[in-house]
Protein backbone atom coordinates (compact mmCIF):
# COMPACT_ATOMS: atom_id res chain seq x y z
CA UNK A 1 0.00 0.00 0.00
CA UNK A 2 1.26 3.70 -0.38
CA UNK A 3 2.03 5.54 2.51
CA UNK A 4 3.91 8.57 3.18
CA UNK A 5 5.55 9.34 6.18
CA UNK A 6 5.94 12.94 7.59
CA UNK A 7 7.97 14.33 10.49
CA UNK A 8 7.63 15.77 13.05
CA UNK A 9 4.06 16.16 13.89
CA UNK A 10 4.47 19.33 15.61
CA UNK A 11 7.03 21.94 15.33
CA UNK A 12 7.60 25.46 17.53
CA UNK A 13 10.13 27.76 15.37
CA UNK A 14 11.21 30.70 16.68
CA UNK A 15 10.87 33.66 14.15
CA UNK A 16 14.46 33.86 11.97
CA UNK A 17 15.41 29.88 12.74
CA UNK A 18 15.47 27.49 9.92
CA UNK A 19 13.21 24.84 8.73
CA UNK A 20 13.84 21.18 7.58
CA UNK A 21 10.55 19.28 6.75
CA UNK A 22 11.06 16.30 5.53
CA UNK A 23 8.25 13.47 3.23
CA UNK A 24 8.93 10.30 2.39
CA UNK A 25 7.10 7.73 0.10
CA UNK A 26 6.17 4.22 0.13
CA UNK A 27 4.47 1.87 -2.25
CA UNK A 28 4.84 3.60 -5.20
CA UNK A 29 7.90 4.54 -8.15
CA UNK A 30 8.48 7.59 -9.53
CA UNK A 31 5.08 9.75 -8.26
CA UNK A 32 4.71 13.40 -8.02
CA UNK A 33 5.57 14.90 -4.90
CA UNK A 34 3.97 17.90 -3.59
CA UNK A 35 4.12 20.39 -0.29
CA UNK A 36 0.85 22.22 0.32
CA UNK A 37 0.04 24.10 3.56
CA UNK A 38 -2.93 24.73 5.20
CA UNK A 39 -4.29 27.85 7.28
CA UNK A 40 -6.87 27.32 9.81
CA UNK A 41 -10.01 26.84 8.37
CA UNK A 42 -8.56 27.03 4.77
CA UNK A 43 -8.33 25.18 2.18
CA UNK A 44 -5.17 24.14 0.66
CA UNK A 45 -2.07 26.32 -0.49
CA UNK A 46 0.04 24.25 -3.04
CA UNK A 47 3.80 25.69 -2.49
CA UNK A 48 5.49 23.09 -4.13
CA UNK A 49 5.46 20.09 -7.06
CA UNK A 50 8.31 17.66 -7.95
CA UNK A 51 7.83 15.48 -10.89
CA UNK A 52 11.28 14.29 -10.54
CA UNK A 53 14.67 14.06 -8.69
CA UNK A 54 15.75 17.70 -8.95
CA UNK A 55 12.74 18.94 -10.35
CA UNK A 56 10.89 21.75 -8.34
CA UNK A 57 8.32 24.10 -9.46
CA UNK A 58 7.47 26.55 -7.45
CA UNK A 59 3.58 28.08 -6.91
CA UNK A 60 4.36 30.80 -4.83
CA UNK A 61 6.80 33.38 -3.96
CA UNK A 62 7.86 32.99 -0.90
CA UNK A 63 11.08 32.49 1.84
CA UNK A 64 10.51 28.08 1.53
CA UNK A 65 11.85 26.31 -0.62
CA UNK A 66 12.27 22.78 -1.61
CA UNK A 67 14.49 19.90 -2.64
CA UNK A 68 13.87 16.26 -4.01
CA UNK A 69 17.61 14.72 -3.30
CA UNK A 70 15.71 10.95 -4.03
CA UNK A 71 12.76 9.75 -6.18
CA UNK A 72 10.40 9.28 -2.98
CA UNK A 73 12.32 11.49 -0.71
CA UNK A 74 10.52 15.62 -0.93
CA UNK A 75 12.10 18.36 1.41
CA UNK A 76 10.51 21.61 2.75
CA UNK A 77 13.06 23.98 3.89
CA UNK A 78 13.77 27.88 5.08
CA UNK A 79 16.35 29.55 5.90
CA UNK A 80 14.76 32.10 8.16
CA UNK A 81 11.15 31.73 9.64
CA UNK A 82 8.50 34.11 9.17
CA UNK A 83 5.66 34.50 11.94
CA UNK A 84 3.21 34.43 8.55
CA UNK A 85 4.97 30.59 8.12
CA UNK A 86 3.06 29.22 10.47
CA UNK A 87 0.46 26.24 9.15
CA UNK A 88 -0.29 22.91 8.74
CA UNK A 89 2.05 21.42 6.21
CA UNK A 90 1.13 18.36 4.20
CA UNK A 91 3.00 16.60 2.02
CA UNK A 92 1.15 14.36 -0.64
CA UNK A 93 2.04 12.20 -3.80
CA UNK A 94 0.22 11.07 -7.03
CA UNK A 95 0.49 7.73 -8.22
CA UNK A 96 -2.51 6.58 -10.02
CA UNK A 97 -4.59 8.51 -6.84
CA UNK A 98 -2.97 11.35 -4.79
CA UNK A 99 -2.67 10.53 -1.29
CA UNK A 100 -1.32 12.76 2.02
CA UNK A 101 0.75 12.38 4.86
CA UNK A 102 -0.42 13.28 8.40
CA UNK A 103 1.08 17.02 8.00
CA UNK A 104 3.41 18.59 10.54
CA UNK A 105 1.41 21.51 12.66
CA UNK A 106 4.20 24.71 12.57
CA UNK A 107 3.99 27.63 15.11
CA UNK A 108 6.61 30.15 14.20
CA UNK A 109 6.80 31.99 17.54
CA UNK B 1 -13.21 33.39 -10.19
CA UNK B 2 -11.77 30.15 -8.68
CA UNK B 3 -11.52 27.11 -10.61
CA UNK B 4 -13.32 24.56 -8.01
CA UNK B 5 -15.55 26.22 -5.77
CA UNK B 6 -16.99 24.49 -2.10
CA UNK B 7 -18.85 26.05 0.39
CA UNK B 8 -17.18 26.10 3.19
CA UNK B 9 -19.84 25.36 5.78
CA UNK B 10 -20.09 24.87 8.66
CA UNK B 11 -22.49 22.14 8.29
CA UNK B 12 -24.44 20.83 11.39
CA UNK B 13 -26.75 18.00 10.84
CA UNK B 14 -28.41 15.37 13.13
CA UNK B 15 -27.50 11.73 13.71
CA UNK B 16 -28.81 9.75 10.62
CA UNK B 17 -29.52 12.17 8.39
CA UNK B 18 -28.52 12.60 4.53
CA UNK B 19 -25.54 14.59 3.78
CA UNK B 20 -25.01 16.48 0.67
CA UNK B 21 -21.91 17.98 -0.26
CA UNK B 22 -20.91 20.01 -3.38
CA UNK B 23 -18.65 21.30 -5.44
CA UNK B 24 -18.88 23.10 -8.91
CA UNK B 25 -15.78 23.79 -11.40
CA UNK B 26 -15.28 25.78 -14.20
CA UNK B 27 -12.43 23.70 -16.25
CA UNK B 28 -14.18 21.99 -18.39
CA UNK B 29 -10.75 19.33 -18.77
CA UNK B 30 -11.52 17.60 -15.38
CA UNK B 31 -11.82 13.68 -15.72
CA UNK B 32 -10.65 13.16 -12.33
CA UNK B 33 -12.91 13.75 -9.17
CA UNK B 34 -12.05 12.69 -5.58
CA UNK B 35 -13.11 13.42 -2.23
CA UNK B 36 -11.22 13.48 0.83
CA UNK B 37 -11.92 13.29 4.50
CA UNK B 38 -10.03 15.35 7.04
CA UNK B 39 -10.49 14.85 10.85
CA UNK B 40 -8.86 17.79 12.99
CA UNK B 41 -5.43 17.92 13.36
CA UNK B 42 -4.63 14.80 10.12
CA UNK B 43 -4.10 14.75 6.88
CA UNK B 44 -6.31 14.04 4.19
CA UNK B 45 -7.76 10.59 3.21
CA UNK B 46 -8.86 9.53 -0.31
CA UNK B 47 -13.08 8.50 0.48
CA UNK B 48 -14.43 8.50 -3.52
CA UNK B 49 -12.47 8.01 -6.56
CA UNK B 50 -14.26 8.88 -10.11
CA UNK B 51 -13.59 9.15 -13.33
CA UNK B 52 -15.71 11.30 -15.86
CA UNK B 53 -19.48 11.40 -15.32
CA UNK B 54 -21.71 8.97 -13.20
CA UNK B 55 -22.44 7.60 -9.67
CA UNK B 56 -19.67 6.01 -7.37
CA UNK B 57 -21.05 3.38 -4.20
CA UNK B 58 -19.11 2.85 -1.37
CA UNK B 59 -21.15 2.01 1.59
CA UNK B 60 -22.52 4.81 2.76
CA UNK B 61 -20.64 7.17 0.70
CA UNK B 62 -21.86 7.96 -3.40
CA UNK B 63 -20.17 10.15 -5.63
CA UNK B 64 -21.83 11.91 -8.24
CA UNK B 65 -20.45 13.59 -11.30
CA UNK B 66 -22.20 15.94 -13.62
CA UNK B 67 -19.65 17.05 -16.16
CA UNK B 68 -22.35 18.76 -18.54
CA UNK B 69 -23.29 20.77 -15.01
CA UNK B 70 -19.47 20.97 -14.02
CA UNK B 71 -21.16 19.83 -10.62
CA UNK B 72 -20.08 17.15 -8.38
CA UNK B 73 -21.57 15.29 -5.35
CA UNK B 74 -21.09 13.54 -1.89
CA UNK B 75 -23.65 11.67 -0.52
CA UNK B 76 -23.22 10.24 3.12
CA UNK B 77 -26.72 8.22 4.14
CA UNK B 78 -27.39 7.11 7.73
CA UNK B 79 -24.67 9.54 9.34
CA UNK B 80 -23.16 8.94 11.92
CA UNK B 81 -20.82 11.18 14.55
CA UNK B 82 -17.74 10.16 13.73
CA UNK B 83 -18.22 11.34 10.12
CA UNK B 84 -17.44 14.56 11.46
CA UNK B 85 -14.68 15.81 9.60
CA UNK B 86 -13.96 18.40 6.70
CA UNK B 87 -14.87 17.42 3.13
CA UNK B 88 -12.08 18.25 0.31
CA UNK B 89 -13.26 18.22 -3.06
CA UNK B 90 -10.94 17.51 -5.64
CA UNK B 91 -9.85 17.27 -9.69
CA UNK B 92 -7.38 16.61 -12.23
CA UNK B 93 -7.26 16.61 -15.99
CA UNK B 94 -5.31 13.84 -16.05
CA UNK B 95 -4.44 10.93 -14.14
CA UNK B 96 -1.71 11.52 -11.67
CA UNK B 97 -1.61 14.96 -12.85
CA UNK B 98 0.99 17.41 -11.99
CA UNK B 99 -1.80 19.57 -10.31
CA UNK B 100 -4.54 19.06 -8.17
CA UNK B 101 -7.10 21.52 -7.77
CA UNK B 102 -8.93 21.04 -4.26
CA UNK B 103 -11.79 22.84 -3.16
CA UNK B 104 -11.58 25.45 -0.17
CA UNK B 105 -13.20 22.45 2.03
CA UNK B 106 -17.03 22.07 3.92
CA UNK B 107 -16.83 21.31 7.88
CA UNK B 108 -19.13 18.84 8.84
CA UNK B 109 -20.43 18.12 11.91
CA UNK B 110 -23.45 14.91 12.78
CA UNK B 111 -24.78 15.64 15.87
CA UNK B 112 -25.68 12.66 18.52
Amino acid sequence: SQTIHQWPATLVQPVGSPLSLECTVEGTSNPNLYWYRQAAGRGLQLLFYSVGIGQISSEVPQNLSASRPQDRQFILSSKKLLLSDSGFYLCAATGAKAFFGQGTRLTVV
Amino acid sequence: QKEVEQDPGPLSVPEGAIVSLNCTYSNSAFQYFMWYRQYSRKGPELLMYTYSSGNKEDGRFTAQVDKSSKYISLFIRDSQPSDSATYLCAMSKVQGAQKLVFGQGTRLTINP
